[in-house]
């Protein structure tokens, strides 16, 4: 089963406005991240954030982690026609020995002109 | 380009065929992950290696088998295939064992079976 499930599965929004995704998970994590697909192409990293650390900034994105509720979210601001994508967050479960990420099933994300 | 190779971008196949995936990890990273990822399954963890040791199996099918050379590229064999193996396989990267940083993806190879 998919350790993060994201919410909602599917966001449509006008350019200018912001976007927010998140990411809700079952077990105790290392570190949390998030990253980017364009339709049929690899995915790209985004952003991570550790267990131990509450919020992230990088440019346009803000990442929140709520260990207690073991969910996270994605802010995407000043949106523009080219962050239309599916976002991803992964988690880095601890006591997994070797280290795997676990994805969720995405946020589609389409920004309007 | 991200600096992971994958070939081939595209592969049809029929039934019962089997074929090979090769991925070349981002210079000076060690560790390969391989990922499928379907429509109905998403993305799905596969299997991990780090410098030629496999460290981690997912949900990989007996059918399926990776293995990494000592120059590190690494390889996706899957057998016996069958429709249901149709989908995007990613290989990642990265410089550790572990998730410090992040991952690394290449670009995929689609697998249509028929």
């Amino acid at each position: 089963s998919q350790q993060g499930e994201e919410d909602p599965q599917a966001l449509s929004i006008q350019e200018g406005e912001n976007a927010t995704m998140n990411c809700s998970y079952k077990t105790s994590i290392n570190n949390l991240q998030w990253y980017r697909q364009n339709s049929g192409r690899g995915l790209v990293h985004l952003i991570l954030i550790r267990s131990n650390e509450r919020e992230k900034h990088s440019g346009r994105l803000r990442v929140t982690l709520d260990t207690s509720k073991k969910s996270s979210s994605l802010l995407i601001t000043a949106s523009r026609a080219a962050d239309t994508a599916s976002y991803f967050c992964a988690t880095d479960a601890k006591g997994q020995g070797a280290q795997k990420l676990v994805f969720g099933q995405g946020t589609r994300l389409t920004i309007n002109p | 380009d991200s600096g992971v190779t994958q070939t081939p971008k595209h592969l049809i196949t029929a039934t019962g065929q089997r074929v090979t995936l090769r991925c070349s990890p981002r210079s000076g990273d060690l560790s390969v992950y391989w990922y499928q990822q379907s429509l109905d399954q998403g993305l799905q963890f596969l299997i991990h290696y780090y410098n030629g040791e496999e460290r981690a199996k997912g949900n990989i099918l007996e059918r399926f088998s990776a293995q990494q050379f000592p120059d590190l590229h690494s390889e996706l064999n899957l057998s016996s295939l069958e429709l249901g193996d149709s989908a995007l396989y990613f290989c990642a990267s990265s410089a550790m064992t572990g998730n410090q940083d992040g991952y690394t993806f290449g670009s995929g190879t689609r697998l249509t079976v028929v």
